[in-house]
């Protein structure tokens, strides 16, 4: 069984700061991936950033980078530089075998200008 | 622009009628997927096909039928509904290549209001 983990239900962040978002997650799968995805209030899910259970480096796209520590389930999201388009839900997600993927509670990100 | 295409946008039914939804990707992706959110919840998964056979049905009420004619085209019927069914329905498909562990592309979503 997979699940995942965000203790953050909101949080809020001065714009141009960085900010961390937690990720905990829990499988008996040795492969699998984690992804992070963006959801503003218009209801698009849009897929920020992804890591491979076998990657050794953490991913970076743009001012997104995921916190991988493997050993800890941890896949942390940092966003650098916040804009107020930032401002979204935040869900980090799973995906192992059978293809069956799993999001998080999500965490309400505020930008304050 | 998203490359998954779902419609209709929003959707509004009583119980008693039969509507559907309907999703198209054009990627090649050989994996679809239906998933359910409610307002400020999580996405729900309700079912999965992976070469257009149906691989994950998360014990969805039958009132909810999936259809997946081809690798291109997924739908989701909807007969007898009821009003706790009103959510945002989302489409996804991603790749299975080499057993790919890739992330999913969603559609922008059907909003669906069950009177």
């Amino acid at each position: 069984a997979q699940k995942i983990t965000q203790t953050q239900p909101g949080m809020f962040v001065q714009e141009k700061e960085a900010v961390t978002l937690d990720c905990t997650y829990d499988t008996s799968d040795q492969s699998y991936g984690l992804f992070w995805y963006k959801q503003p209030s218009s209801g698009e899910m849009i897929f920020l950033i992804y890591q491979g259970s076998y990657d050794e480096q953490n991913a970076t796209e743009g001012r997104y980078s995921l916190n991988f520590q493997k050993a800890r389930k941890s896949a942390n999201l940092v966003i650098s530089a916040s804009q107020l388009g930032d401002s979204a839900m935040y869900f980090c997600a799973m995906r192992g075998g059978y293809q069956k993927v799993t999001f998080g509670t999500g965490t309400k990100l505020q930008v304050i200008p | 622009d998203t490359e998954v295409t779902q419609t209709p946008k929003h959707l509004v039914m009583g119980m008693t009628n039969k509507k559907s939804l309907k999703c198209e990707q054009h990627m090649g992706h050989r994996a679809m997927y239906w998933y359910k959110q409610k307002a400020k919840k999580p996405p729900e998964l309700m079912f999965v096909y992976s070469y257009e056979k149906l691989s994950i049905n998360e014990s969805v009420p039958s009132r909810f039928s999936p259809e997946c004619p081809n690798s291109s085209l997924l739908n989701l019927h909807l007969h007898a509904l009821q009003p706790e069914d009103s959510a945002l329905y989302l489409c996804a498909s991603s790749s299975l290549a080499g057993g790919d562990l890739g992330e999913l592309f969603f559609g922008e979503g059907s909003r669906l209001t069950v009177l």
